[in-house]
């Protein structure tokens, strides 16, 4: 089972940034989604395709429809800039997506 | 608070074997399921093993399956992978992961810091 992510996204700040997750039949599995800062550890950003954990700001969104989930950050600060991988699970097996680099320009 | 500590991670050279720790603290590590994934030097993560709460269940991604055991021991609130005949392709950074909820809403909510593997000669 395979997740496909973009490589990377421009957003300008203040913008709209939207990075998608694709995978058969996605819909019927549950997406979540890590933000990895350079030399720091995954962080959880959404988990079960759209709830936020406390703490995560407001911007931070997920939704999924049929093979695809987004993630999407409004009103993006330069501090989002970072790699965002998707995981879900498979058969007992982690998936990561290929990570996305987000970069805000 | 959640901390998780990884350690053992080093030099190791192409056969050898390498034992990871992940201490847990700051939750009930008896009751949750628990995870290793890997990063490779600027490579994206991958899963490599789960065990659920009490140990009873294990999997693995199929390049480490039969040559790494995932285990822990929940009177000493630690994690534990063992790699054998390593290859250059397991170096990577090891992280221990906490996981949230079960089945496929499974999530890792806590991560830990991080351990490097080399495998080199």
């Amino acid at each position: 089972y395979e997740l496909t992510q973009p490589p990377s996204v421009s957003v300008s700040p203040g913008q709209t940034a939207s990075i998608t997750c694709s995978g058969e039949k996605l819909e019927y599995k549950y997406v979540c989604w890590y933000q990895q800062k350079p030399g720091q550890s995954p962080v959880l950003v959404i988990y079960q395709d759209a709830n936020r954990p406390s703490g995560v700001p407001e911007r931070f969104s997920g939704s999924i429809s049929g093979n695809t989930a987004t993630l999407t950050i409004s009103g993006t600060q330069g501090v989002d800039e970072a790699d965002y991988y998707c995981q879900a699970w498979d058969s007992n097996t982690g998936i990561f997506g290929g990570g996305t680099k987000l970069i805000v320009l | 608070q959640v901390q998780l500590v990884e350690s053992g991670g080093g030099v190791v050279q192409p056969g050898r074997s390498l034992r990871l720790s992940c201490a847990a603290s700051g939750f009930t590590f008896s009751s949750y399921d628990m995870n290793w994934v890997r990063q490779a030097p600027g490579k994206g993560l991958e899963w490599v093993a789960d065990i659920s709460f009490d140990g009873s269940n294990k999997y693995y991604t199929e390049s480490v399956k039969g040559r790494s055991t995932i285990s822990r021991d929940n009177s000493k609130n630690t994690l534990y992978l063992e790699m054998n005949s390593l290859r250059a392709e397991d170096t990577a950074v090891y992280f221990c992961a906490k996981v949230a909820a079960t089945g496929i809403r499974k999530y890792f909510d806590y991560w830990g810091q991080g351990t490097l593997v080399t495998v080199s000669s």
